[in-house]
């Protein structure tokens, strides 16, 4: 099983809203990232928790907030968003992230974020 | 910083074509080099993951090498089917920031015609 899940697939939030997007994998792996693409775009690096951990925050708006409640998880809190913030928000993981561990990349499928 | 270019940006080609994409980066201290798929609105589908230490990978149609010294990986598909048409995106891993993170590449937009 090589899934990462992503729920909701499809979000509309006003600019005054809280909303939170999930994220799940049963692979065991110990990172966990969240990016950012916007159309036409390559993703961007948002994110990284390596075991649990922050490890990684691309210097993203605190209107973006993290969270990963065990290794399985991985939550995005988004409040008072705005209209550019519409984007593609992807999930990904990896068995690891240094050197002597796999670093292979999956993917989730997205969610799609319109910010009205 | 390290920079991830793909060339073409489109490629549109008749069904059974034999293709071959083309991803370069300019810092060559790579830890892996990965190809992914892309199809419209959608996730990623990881399609071939390259060691540093390895020169190419296999998997059904599809062949990737890479010349970590000259900076370049090659995606080649063999009798390309309308399925395949989606945008790939190349990614390398390294540590320009001081921990591993994957730089990706536009994207090459690749429509198969029947």
């Amino acid at each position: 099983d090589t899934e990462v899940t992503q729920t909701p697939k499809h979000l509309v939030m006003g600019m005054t809203n809280k909303k939170s997007l999930k994220c799940e994998q049963h692979m065991g792996h110990r990172a966990m990232y969240w990016y950012k693409q916007k159309a036409k775009k390559p993703p961007e690096l948002m994110f990284v928790y390596s075991y649990e951990k922050l490890s990684i925050n691309e210097s993203v708006p605190s209107r973006f907030s993290p969270e990963c409640p065990n290794s399985s998880l991985l939550n995005l809190h988004l409040h008072a968003l705005q209209p550019e913030d519409s984007a593609l928000y992807l999930c990904a993981s990896s068995q690891g992230q240094g050197a002597r561990e796999n670093t292979e990349a999956f993917f989730g499928q997205g969610t799609r974020l319109t910010v009205v | 910083k390290q920079e991830v270019t793909q060339i073409p940006a489109a490629l549109s080609v008749p069904e059974g074509e034999n293709l071959v994409l083309n991803c370069s980066f300019t810092d060559s201290a790579i830890y892996n080099l990965q190809w992914f798929r892309q199809d419209p609105g959608k996730g990623l589908t990881s399609l071939l993951l390259i060691q540093s230490s390895q020169r190419e990978q296999t998997s059904g149609r599809l062949n990737a090498s890479l010349d970590k010294s000259s900076g370049r990986s090659t995606l080649y598909i063999a009798a390309s089917q309308p399925g395949d048409s989606a945008t790939y995106l190349c990614a390398v891993l390294d540590t320009g920031a001081g921990s591993y993170q994957l730089t990706f590449g536009k994207g090459t937009k690749l429509s198969v015609i029947p």
